[in-house]
Parts: structure tokens; C-alpha cells; sequence
């Protein structure tokens, strides 16, 4: 069984701060690694996404991966009112590349 | 990022009824379309896989015959749901991978929400 685990939270920072969210995961063959916000009622949208060990910047968000502890984390800088919304971890792997996502992360950014 | 459009956004049905959902990827051709499910609170479901021209695999304990898809082009899929009942009532969201992704970049639909009566 493949798993995505993620803390439900809910996660409460307050503007300008920083919001660290956090996903483990269980098959260590997973190739990628995605993070998606979801606002309520809606589809996930895309922020960011790794496949190798490190950081990777983009804009307020920095996503970490660490391969050996199979780990993934997402960073957020600057947390504003409009980044509250649902996050979720995803992971892909086997030959089908099939996404499994995690339980997601509530956050609440408190202006 | 690729635009991947479903419709209709929100059906209201009776129970019984069947209720067909597509799924079109706008800008590029999806080798690989994704349907999920969603229940109030829970993350996204995979419910199955298709592949343009093949038949749809199914995630354990989802009904193939209640769920039927199509992937007949590589821009459409469709996914119909069969003598619907109040059970099925969920948030169904597609999504469309295409052949030159990389990193295995999967673009959502903004989802259909269904309410079986």
C-alpha cells in the first residue's frame, strides 16, 4: 500500500510569517514529488514540484526533498491572507506515474 | 500551464439516472487522462487511469461497469456514471497528462460536482 501522510492541521501562521508543511511517504521507488493548493470547492492547481534531493525556489515557495528520510516538505515565505487554503502532497510512482496524494494540510493565514 | 476543461461544473440528478462528465485537454494532447473523486474533507481518490484508445484501469474497489470510461481522442475523455444513487454524489475531477511531461505534470480540470437526489 502506497502512502502520502501529511499533518490535517489545521495550520495557523500569521501574515508575513512563515508556513512549513510537511509530507512523508512509504514507497521509496516514488520518482516525483508535487505539491498542489486547493481552495475550497475547487480543483487543485499546481505550485510546485521536485524529483531530486535539495531545495527548489520558486518565488515564495521552497519545496525540500530528502530521498533517504522520504520526506518532502513546502515552505511557504511571506504567508498572505489569500494562501489559506488546503495543501496537498502528491507523489508518482510506478510505471504509470500515477499520482497518490496525501490527506492535505489546512492552512489558515491570519492577516 | 495546459488547460484542461470539464463539463458540465454541477449536475443535479435523480437517483437511478445516468450522468456523463467530460474531460478536454484545450492545448495539448493527453496521452493519459486521470479520474479522481472527492468527498467532503478527504483528499482526491484516484477512481482510474486511461490511456487514449485502450481500455481504463480501474483502482481497486471501484466498479468498472457502474463507471464507465471513454478515451477515444486524445484531447477527450469521458466518464459516465450509471443508475447514479445518492452515494455517488461527489466532486469528480479529471485530470490530462500529456506524452512530452517530464516530470510526470498531471493539469486538473476544475471538477464537476455531482448530487445524486
Amino acid at each position: 500500500q502506497k502512502e502520502v501522510e501529511q499533518n490535517s492541521g489545521p495550520l495557523s501562521v500569521p501574515e508575513g510569517a512563515i508556513a512549513s508543511l510537511n509530507c512523508t511517504y512509504s514507497d521509496r521507488g516514488s520518482q516525483s514529488f508535487f505539491w498542489y493548493r486547493q481552495y475550497s470547492g475547487k480543483s487543485p492547481e499546481l505550485i510546485m514540484f521536485i524529483y531530486s534531493n535539495g531545495d527548489k525556489e520558486d518565488g515564495r515557495f521552497t519545496a525540500q526533498l530528502n530521498k533517504a528520510s522520504q520526506y518532502v516538505s513546502l515552505l511557504i515565505r511571506d504567508s498572505q491572507p489569500s494562501d489559506s487554503a488546503t495543501y496537498l502532497c502528491a507523489v508518482t510512482s510506478g510505471s504509470a506515474r500515477q499520482l497518490t496524494f496525501g490527506s492535505g494540510t489546512q492552512l489558515t493565514v491570519l492577516p | 500551464g495546459a488547460v484542461v476543461s470539464q463539463h458540465p461544473s454541477r449536475v443535479i440528478c435523480k437517483s437511478g439516472t445516468s450522468v456523463k462528465i467530460e474531460c478536454r485537454s484545450l492545448d495539448f494532447q493527453a496521452t493519459t487522462m486521470f479520474w479522481y473523486r472527492q468527498f467532503p474533507k478527504q483528499s482526491l481518490m484516484l477512481m482510474a487511469t486511461s490511456n487514449e484508445g485502450s481500455k481504463a484501469t480501474y483502482e481497486q474497489g471501484v466498479e468498472k461497469d457502474k463507471f464507465l470510461i471513454n478515451h477515444a481522442s486524445l484531447t477527450l475523455s469521458t466518464l459516465t456514471v450509471t443508475s447514479a444513487h445518492p452515494e455517488d454524489s461527489s466532486f469528480y475531477i479529471c485530470s490530462a497528462r500529456g506524452a512530452s511531461g517530464t516530470y510526470n505534470e498531471q493539469f486538473f480540470g476544475p471538477g464537476t460536482r455531482l448530487t445524486v437526489l
